[in-house]
């Protein structure tokens, strides 16, 4: 089984809907995040949680929201979903090893079409 | 803005050439990764370099972190077609690489 997994896959939306991406770990970190891939622009970070009671935002946040139910629930909401986040979306975890730097494991994607 | 540009963006070889992509910035990070990532998948993490100036071997990936830490190459020697894929550097400004900023990708296609 994946340590990091997203549901769904795929979604495709209209405009004005909301809709919420799910990121599951079974890792046992305490790091996740969001991050939206663009062709050409690599990965952008929309927020970030280093623990339950630790959300912060990254560099584009505007227009998302998210929940961090547990340690191991990540989920990212778009409240009014427009086409400017069409976007395959990531989840990751990580935690901080004795080694002094992250290793970030990300989840498989999930690719949202709003029209 | 985007902080991180990767050269060149695309990028098609015959198996067995050579190859090196570059990861350029005006700005000084604490570490880089190099990340790959395959179609339908997300990336994953090849290495991590935190000295400037130093350089990792990864079988026949080299990689090299420049001396003022704001800029990065990875080397391919006698590419195969299994190191077709989106290559990724990131640079971190914390000493722990927890927020990473990453580059604009280069796509690599090694064919028989």
């Amino acid at each position: 089984d994946a340590d990091v997994t997203q549901t769904p896959r795929n979604r495709i939306t209209k405009t004005g809907k909301r809709i919420m991406l799910e990121c599951s770990q079974t890792k046992g970190h305490d790091r996740m995040y969001w991050y939206r891939q663009d062709p050409g622009l690599g990965l952008r970070l929309i927020y970030y949680s280093f623990d339950v009671k630790d959300i912060n935002k990254g560099e584009i946040s505007d227009g998302y929201s998210v929940s961090r139910q547990a340690q191991a629930k990540f989920s990212l909401s778009l409240e009014s979903a427009i086409p400017n986040q069409t976007a395959l979306y990531f989840c990751a975890t990580s935690d901080l090893t004795g080694k002094g730097t992250d290793t970030q494991y990300f989840g498989p994607g999930t690719r949202l079409t709003v029209l | 803005t985007q902080l991180l540009e990767q050269s060149p963006q695309f990028l098609s070889i015959q198996e067995g050439e050579n190859l090196t992509v570059y990861c350029n910035s005006s700005s000084v990070f604490s570490s880089l990764q190099w990340y790959r990532q395959e179609p339908g998948e997300g990336p994953v993490l090849l290495v991590t370099v935190v000295t400037g100036g130093e350089v990792k071997k990864l079988k026949r990936l080299t990689f090299q972190f420049g001396d003022a830490r704001k800029d990065s190459s990875l080397h391919i020697t006698a590419a195969q077609t299994g190191d077709t894929g989106l290559y990724l550097c990131a640079g971190a400004r914390d000493g722990t690489a927890s927020k990473l900023t990453f580059g604009t990708g280069t796509r690599l296609q090694v064919t028989l």
